[in-house]
């Protein structure tokens, strides 16, 4: 069974960085494109960028690039958002999906709720 | 803006049929697909490809698409049907994806 799980709700305060996770079991990690989505409060589904394990291609949403930095361990099966220095507006939840070739974005994480508040 | 677009929101009499639909011009190139998404849980995949469900997903829900519209089907809404739903696609690029900014729908 593919499954993708995320780690706990963060807290943090403004200025502070940050790394989520996001581990996958299940199916060939190297196979498979892993995306990240956010969802501010009250507001929609927004693709913030997306990594391909095998050769680490990534490709950034215009609204992101330079704002997070999307990674992979691959020894680990485990894919990351990263943020320098967080924001008050970065007060979101986050999501991992996997992509399947065949139906798309089958599978999600459970989400990890991010809190930056001083 | 978004490369897709959707209206904001539905609303249908319980068993009734609700059409939910999509736009942008990069769907006369690429498939959308379509998620339930409900407060407190992670998105659902329901619709992907032409018309193609997942395994789990009722057969009340069917998808189309014709020029650069997609739609997304409830046929006899059920309560459980409530959500926001989200299409989604690759954008002009082809090398990144966009939501659609969600169709909320509610059951009466």
């Amino acid at each position: 069974e593919v499954q993708l799980v995320q780690a706990g709700a963060e807290v943090k305060k403004p200025g502070e960085s940050l790394k989520i996770s996001c581990q996958g079991s299940g199916y060939t990690f190297t196979s498979h494109w892993i995306g990240w989505v956010r969802q501010m409060p009250g507001k929609g589904l927004e693709w913030m960028g997306i990594i391909h394990p095998r050769d680490l291609d990534t490709r950034y949403s215009p609204a992101f690039e330079g704002q997070v930095t999307i990674s992979v361990d691959k020894s680990t099966r485990t894919a990351y958002l990263q943020w320098r220095s967080l924001k008050a507006s970065d007060t979101a939840m986050y999501y991992c999906a996997r992509h399947d070739t065949g139906s798309g974005w089958a599978n999600w994480g459970q989400g990890t709720l991010v809190t930056v508040s001083s | 803006s978004s490369e897709v677009t959707q209206d904001p929101a539905v609303s249908v009499a319980l068993g009734q049929t609700v059409r939910i639909t999509c736009q942008g011009d990069t769907l006369r190139n690429y498939y959308a697909s379509w998620f339930q998404h409900k407060p407190g849980q992670a998105p659902v995949l329901v619709m992907y490809g032409y018309n193609k469900r997942p395994s789990g997903i009722p057969d009340r829900f069917s998808g189309s698409s014709s020029g650069n519209t997609a739609s997304l089907t409830i046929t006899g809404a059920q309560a459980e049907d409530e959500a926001d739903y989200y299409c989604n696609s690759r954008d002009s690029s082809g090398n990144q994806w966009v939501f659609g900014g969600g169709t909320k729908v509610t059951v009466l």
